[in-house]
């Protein structure tokens, strides 16, 4: 079965630090990964995918993550936080040769220190 | 555009009764999904439909959960003697068609709390 593994709730960074937000998934053959957030009282909003192709995806907000096949990882990255990032991130994964539904990781909840 | 809308925004209900929570999507998205977020449970999916079909209702927690979509457009969940675990957060989500690269955009939810 496909399952996202998202380590630790809450991450805590002060203002201009590195974001790392990490997600490891389960799955013997590549699936489908994304990244979504979501703010306070709102609904998810996706941040990147990986469907094929290159491995180094950007996204919004200057986010990006690489998936890593031999390390089973879809780690988030940030060069430098800011205040209007802090909210709940969560990585999900599709099936491959499955229909289009999201399973998620727990989510993490990111905090940014001034 | 209009993104996907969701109501009610807020539903407060009392164990036993019947709710309807209603979604309209993006116009033009013939994909449509429900996911439950709770503390207990994270996010998890429900239902999914294709047009008016619902090819997987795999997600839906018990007998008691029903969803149906007109037109191809708006669906209704329906939740029937609603009980205290029922308390959640439901999400709606479309996307252009039932296709892996194509981006679900989700609704800003309908909070349910069953006293």
């Amino acid at each position: 079965a496909q399952s996202v593994t998202q380590l630790g709730s809450h991450v805590s960074v002060s203002e201009g630090a590195l974001v790392l937000l990490r997600c490891n998934y389960s799955s013997s053959v590549p699936p489908y990964l994304f990244w979504y957030v979501q703010y306070p009282n709102q609904g998810l909003q996706l941040l990147l995918k990986y469907t094929t192709g290159a491995t180094l995806v950007k996204g919004i907000n200057g986010f990006e993550a690489e998936f890593k096949k031999s390390e089973t990882s879809f780690h988030l990255t940030k060069p430098s936080a800011h205040m209007s990032d802090a909210a709940e991130y969560f990585c999900a994964v599709i099936k491959t040769g499955a229909n289009s539904k999201l399973t998620f990781g727990k989510g993490i909840t990111l905090s940014v220190r001034p | 555009g209009a993104g996907v809308s969701q109501s009610p925004s807020n539903k407060v209900t009392e164990k036993g009764k019947d709710v309807e929570l209603r979604c309209d999507p993006i116009s033009g998205h013939t994909a449509l999904y429900w996911y439950r977020q709770s503390l207990g449970q994270g996010l998890e999916f429900l239902i999914y439909f294709q047009g008016n079909s619902a090819p997987d209702k795999s997600g839906l927690p018990s007998d008691r959960f029903s969803a149906e979509r007109t037109g191809g457009s708006v669906s209704t969940l329906t939740i029937q003697r609603t009980q205290q675990e029922d308390s959640a957060v439901y999400l709606c989500a479309s996307s252009l068609r039932e296709r892996i690269a194509d981006t679900q955009y989700f609704g800003p939810g309908t909070r349910l709390t069953v006293l």
